[in-house]
């Protein structure tokens, strides 16, 4: 079964660390760039980090660059995102996609998601 | 940095009936632009990409059309299904967002 399966979230003080996991099944996962998306309580997506397939590239939005790091570990089938210093606007499901393939060419479309796992970042 | 526009933020249409959608991006994005449709609770769903091509297992009834800087979602017949929140991309950019409500 093609899927994405996120885990790692839960509540953390502001400044602290946490780590988000992502586990692919059912499809070539070393050939696909792939993405954090987030999503703040009742608003709308963020795109957060991406990691080119091979992990050659990353980039990063602002409102995080110098605080995220995403990895992939393509022997584990396995996306992550490092949190750094995390604030309580960082709250959020945090959401990994994998980044559309058509022939040759990658795409910044996202056309598997996963459930998203939850964020919150609170005293 | 490119910002996305959507409108309107809501959408009040009968089952049945056509809703048509609007994106606009601040600079020309060509065709590069996707459609995602999100229901509550669930993870965003990928509809159209360049614009105009629907992606896999998508109705007939959804349509993109548009390039440069206008671009439009329609949904010819709405279903009791297609009640959702419906967001356009363009590379890290996403727009705030349309809601489409039962009228």
């Amino acid at each position: 079964q093609v899927q994405l399966v996120e885990s790692g979230g839960g509540v953390v003080q502001p400044g602290r660390s946490l780590r988000l996991s992502c586990a692919a099944s059912g499809f070539t996962f070393s050939s696909y760039g792939m993405h954090w998306v987030r999503q703040a309580p009742g608003k709308g997506l963020e795109w957060v980090a991406v990691i080119w397939y091979d992990g050659s590239n990353k980039y990063y939005a602002d409102s995080v660059k110098g605080r995220f790091t995403i990895s992939r570990d393509n022997s584990k089938n396995t996306l992550y995102l490092q949190m750094n210093s995390l604030r309580a606007e960082d709250t959020a499901v945090y959401y990994c996609a994998r980044g559309a393939v058509f022939g040759d060419y990658a795409y910044w479309y996202f056309d598997l998601w996963g459930r998203g796992t939850l964020v919150t970042v609170s005293s | 940095e490119i910002v996305m526009t959507q409108s309107p933020a809501t959408l009040s249409v009968s089952p049945g009936e056509r809703a048509t959608l609007s994106c606009r991006a601040s600079q020309s994005v060509s065709s590069n632009l996707a459609w995602y449709q999100q229901k509550p609770g669930q993870a965003p769903r990928l509809l159209i990409y360049g614009a105009s091509t629907r992606a896999t297992g998508i109705p007939a009834r959804f349509s993109g059309s548009g390039s440069g800087t206008e671009f439009t979602l329609t949904i010819s017949s709405l279903q009791s299904e297609d009640f959702a929140v419906y967001y356009c991309q363009q590379w890290g950019t996403f727009g705030q967002g349309t809601k489409v409500e039962i009228k």
